[in-house]
């Protein structure tokens, strides 16, 4: 049981340039979420999916795309990239029938734009 | 704009003491209250949530919340060091899955 596993963990892109954060889960969970941390603030969400075909945007959507054909991935596009995009991406998966919707995040990936 | 405010710190706290962190929060259609600790350059692993007045005890862990001040805390007992981290206050609203995070406190036990 690997959780949520995201890959790459660390990438450097040029402006311009185009690239899939990847993320999977094997809990068989019906959430996922893909989140961005700036240095010493909090996670700020850019995009999530309820189940498989159904994706919203979040508070940070501008210049991402996303995609759910399966219950397991759920990647993250990044099209024509900016320095303000360089963060930490989380991607998280949670399980509504918890009682509460609590999240177990992937390690995180790390990009930077020059 | 829903919002989640936290104090950024540092909060220094010498081992064995009580560590208190404080959460508020805008939005009174808040339901869930989360509690995420974040080690520096680590992903946030969940520590409580909470989603009823009152508190809520877990090993050395109380969390506990304040609907009416919409106010939520975190206290830790018999800090340790390696209980320093950043520590993320988030909410919910009922049937939205979505979680607002605030922006986290930075928390230091010393030896």
């Amino acid at each position: 049981n690997a959780g949520v596993t995201q890959t790459p963990k660390f990438r450097i892109l040029k402006i311009g340039q185009s690239m899939t954060l990847q993320c999977a889960q094997d809990m068989n969970h019906n959430y996922m979420y893909w989140y961005r941390q700036d240095p010493g603030m909090g996670l700020k969400l850019i995009y999530y999916s309820v189940g498989a075909g159904i994706t919203d945007k979040g508070e940070v959507p501008n210049g991402y795309n996303v995609s759910r054909s399966t219950t397991e991935d759920f990647p993250l596009r990044l099209e024509l990239a900016a320095p303000s995009q360089t963060s930490v991406y989380f991607c998280a998966s949670g399980l509504a029938a918890s009682g509460a919707n609590v999240l177990t995040f992937g390690a995180g990936s790390r990009l930077t734009v020059l | 704009q829903k919002e989640v405010e936290q104090n950024s710190g540092p909060l220094s706290v010498p081992e064995g003491a009580i560590a208190s962190l404080n959460c508020t929060y805008s939005d009174r259609g808040s339901q869930s209250f989360f509690w995420y600790r974040q080690y520096s350059g680590k992903s946030p692993e969940l520590i409580m949530f909470i989603y009823s007045n009152g508190d809520k005890e877990d090993g050395r862990f109380t969390a506990q919340l304040n609907k009416a001040s919409q106010y939520v805390s975190l206290l830790i007992r018999d800090s340790q060091p390696s209980d320093s981290a950043t520590y993320l206050c988030a909410s919910s609203n009922f049937g939205n899955e979505k979680l607002t995070f605030g922006t986290g406190t930075r928390l230091t036990i010393i030896p």
